[in-house]
This record gives C-alpha cells, sequence and structure tokens, in this order.
C-alpha cells in the first residue's frame, strides 16, 4: 500500500527567509510524486511533479522539490519565502501505472509567514 | 488547458435530502474521474475512482449506496450524497485525468453543508 508521512504539521517563517517541507513516501516501485498547495476554501494547485529523469524538480512560485529514492523522501524547499505563500501544503504520492492513478495524500503542512 | 470544474461551489441541504454534485473538464477528455473528501484541517481522503461508462471503484468503508458516483460521459461526473446527514457535511473534490497524462486535474471542490 502506498502511504504519504509530512512530519510537521504546522511550520512558521519569516518572509524572506527560507523554507524546506518534509515529505517521505511509502511506494513498491518508482512512484510519481506531487506537491499541491490549497489556500483556505480553495482547491488544489500543483506546484510541481515528479515522474522520472531528473530528481531535483522545479515547479512554480520559486518551489523547488528534490527525489530522494534512498530516503524515500520529496522534500520541497524555497530559498526566499513571500507572505503569500502561506497555505496548506500537501504531498501525495500515486501510481506509476502510465496514467492518472489514485493518489495517497499526507496529512498537510500549515505554512505561516511572520513580516 | 485542464481545467476542472465543479457545481455548486457551496450547497446548504437539509437533512434526509439528497445533493448532487458535478464534476467537468472542460477542455479535454476524462477518462477517469476522482472524488476526495476533505474534512476541516484535514487531508484529502479518496472516496472513488470512476471510469466513463463503468461502475466506480470505491475506497474502503465508503458507502456507494450513500455516495452514488455516476461517469456517464468523458467531460462529467456526479456525486449524488443520498439521504443526507450533517457527519457528510464536508468539502468535496474532484479530480479528473486524462489517457495521455499522468496528472490529474482537480476541481475547485464543493463545501457541502448538512443541516
Amino acid at each position: 500500500a502506498q502511504s504519504v508521512t509530512q512530519p510537521d504539521i504546522h511550520i512558521t517563517v519569516s518572509e524572506g527567509a527560507s523554507l524546506e517541507l518534509r515529505c517521505n513516501y511509502s511506494y513498491g516501485a518508482t512512484p510519481y510524486l506531487f506537491w499541491y498547495v490549497q489556500s483556505p476554501g480553495q482547491g488544489l494547485q500543483l506546484l510541481l511533479k515528479y515522474f522520472s529523469g531528473d530528481t531535483l524538480v522545479q515547479g512554480i512560485k520559486g518551489f523547488e522539490a528534490e527525489f530522494k529514492r534512498s530516503q524515500s523522501s520529496f522534500n520541497l524547499r524555497k530559498p526566499s519565502v513571500h507572505w503569500s505563500d502561506a497555505a496548506e501544503y500537501f504531498c501525495a504520492v500515486g501510481g506509476n501505472t502510465g496514467t492518472a492513478s489514485k493518489l495517497t495524500f499526507g496529512t498537510g503542512t500549515r505554512l505561516q509567514v511572520t513580516l | 488547458g485542464a481545467v476542472v470544474s465543479q457545481h455548486p461551489s457551496r450547497v446548504i441541504c437539509k437533512s434526509g435530502t439528497s445533493v448532487k454534485i458535478e464534476c467537468r473538464s472542460l477542455d479535454f477528455q476524462a477518462t477517469t474521474m476522482f472524488w476526495y473528501r476533505q474534512f476541516p484541517k484535514q487531508s484529502l481522503m479518496l472516496m472513488a475512482t470512476s471510469n466513463e461508462g463503468s461502475k466506480a471503484t470505491y475506497e474502503q468503508g465508503v458507502e456507494k449506496d450513500k455516495f452514488l458516483i455516476n461517469h456517464a460521459s468523458l467531460t462529467l461526473s456526479t456525486l449524488t450524497v443520498t439521504s443526507a446527514h450533517p457527519e457528510d457535511s464536508s468539502f468535496y473534490i474532484c479530480s479528473a485525468g486524462a489517457h495521455y497524462s499522468y496528472e490529474q486535474y482537480f476541481g475547485p471542490g464543493t463545501r457541502l453543508t448538512v443541516t
């Protein structure tokens, strides 16, 4: 069974500081990995995804993530956080089936940005 | 491209009534659609997967007679919550996948409140 762990429920960073959100996954083969962001009362916005190839993935809004197979991790990073980045962030894993498959989400990390 | 809409965005219904939520892929053909449920301040939980023209596959613990899913066309899936109760109040999010992509495209969600 696939699973995702986001160990940090809530993180607070100052605007301009760097950010790293942790994500560990469990999957029997090479997974498809995703990071989504959700603002209150809104749907999900895809930040970035990993399917194969280069393990360092660039996304929107200046985010990047690195797939580390040996650590079963897919941590999200941003070198300088903006106040507008405050939101809930979800890591998700999907099956490597060749088409869209069901996603298993982590419990999410709520990011608070202080000015 | 790859836009998914949901209607309504918010709905309030009385206990015992049924409510239908529509999920539409606006600019692509969705061979697979997924329905997720999200409780306040919690993660998304997959309820069911539906393929066009086939019966939906429900996740363990999801009552198929209560949450009726229909995927009658390549652009429309509906979720009907039958005999709604206050505990069915939640945020329901659909996503759609095309045959040519590993990615799911999420709708903006529907907030259901059962009084």
